[in-house]
This record gives C-alpha cells, structure tokens and sequence, in this order.
C-alpha cells in the first residue's frame, strides 16, 4: 500500500488568498491524481501527471493548477480562493502501467473559503 | 463518456451479507475497483477485476460480467464498521486510462 500524504488536513481561508495544497506519496509512483469531493458527491478528477513535468486537466474544469518538478511531489495552487472551492481535495498515485495500476489516495485536505 | 450507477443507500444488519451492486458504460472498459470511504475520509482501496468472475479477499468478494456491464460486491459477516460509502470505479482507456467514480452507496449496518 502506498504511503501518501497531505497538507495541511484543514484549511479555513478568507476570500482572494492564494493557496497551496501539499501532496507527497514515498513509493516513487509515477502516476499521480488531485481529485475533488463534496460531500455525499462522487470524486471528480481535476488534474493528473504521468510523471516530472507532465501535468494534465481531468474531466472537471477547475481554477487550480498544479507543478511537478520531483516524482514524489504534487502541489495544488488556487491564486485566488473563492468560496466556491470550498470543498474535500483527495490526492492520489499509482505505479502506472504496472499491474493493476491501483490508486491509492492521501487523507485529503478539507478547504473551507469564506 | 462513461456511465456509473449504484444504489444511493442500503441498509443491513450485523452478521448478515450484503450485495451491492453497480453497472456501467464505458466506451473503453479496462477494468473495475471498488473502494471503501468512511465519512470524512479517504477512499480505500477494496478489490479490482479486469477479467470476468469473483475475486475474492475475506469477507469482500467482487465479481464482474463485462458483457452485462455489472460487478458487485459481497460483503459477508456484516460488522458495525462496514457501515461506510462504497464507491465503484471504472477504469476507462479512452480516458486516459483514468478512474470515473460512481456517487457510492452508503451502507449502514444495523445491530
């Protein structure tokens, strides 16, 4: 199983502050993921990167975007908070093109925008 | 696209066997994962088939027909900790080999 994890776990900011959302996984995954959540709501993939310099728009629109210049980091950046971010961000890896491709996610980070 | 449905919400009672299930469409099927999210955490990962037939791992079993479009999941020897959503996932290659997530089925488990 992977060892994932996110900074910080909660997050409670005012309107029009920038924001960073960490992700660091320490199995040399390749593949990585941010996922958004509301609750009771399906995931919905917002950003995904193969690797060092990949990154790539998933299925939801999202004003966030995202860096990865090492493997084992993957940090989410809004420039702008607004209250509809308010929102659980999931991030995940996974050994891409290996096996199952499993992804294992992070325990979140619940961001609140007032 | 992709189309992922699950009941919204089943309820069972401590001890018994519960069976969730989930169909799909999919343009590029390439396999199928159920996870477990209890309330205000992350998903964790339960169980993958790629192929048809049951997988089984203790007391979860998940089984897949791709020309029917449908898995479930077995869940046998019910305890109050199971009580959590349970999210079917299809794994699709026409989407970048990316997971589409159903909305989950929260399962509440009864003494």
């Amino acid at each position: 199983e992977a060892d994932i994890y996110q900074t910080p776990r909660y997050l409670v900011i005012g309107t029009g502050k920038k924001i960073t959302l960490e992700c660091s996984q320490t199995m040399g995954h390749d593949k990585m993921y941010w996922y958004q959540q509301d609750p009771g709501m399906e995931l919905h993939l917002i950003h995904y990167s193969y690797g060092v310099n990949s990154t790539e728009k998933g299925d939801l629109s999202s004003e966030s975007t995202v860096s990865r210049i090492r493997t084992e980091h993957f940090p989410l950046t809004l420039e702008s908070a607004r209250p509809s971010h308010t929102s659980q961000y999931l991030c995940a890896s996974s050994e891409y093109g290996r096996g199952a491709d499993t992804q294992y996610f992070g325990p979140g980070t619940r961001l609140t925008v007032l | 696209g992709q189309n992922i449905d699950q009941p919204t919400e089943m309820t069972a009672t401590e001890g018994a066997i519960v069976q969730i299930n989930c169909t799909y469409q999919t343009s590029g099927f390439n396999g199928l994962f159920w996870y477990q999210q209890h309330a205000g955490e992350a998903p964790t990962f339960l169980s993958y088939n790629v192929l048809d037939g049951l997988e089984e791992k203790g007391r979860f079993s998940s089984f897949l027909s791709r020309s029917k479009g449908y898995s479930y999941l077995l869940l046998k020897e019910l305890q109050m900790k199971d009580s959590a959503s349970y999210l079917c996932a299809v794994r699709d290659q026409t989407g970048a080999n990316n997971l589409f997530f159903g909305t989950g089925t929260r399962l509440t488990v009864i003494p």
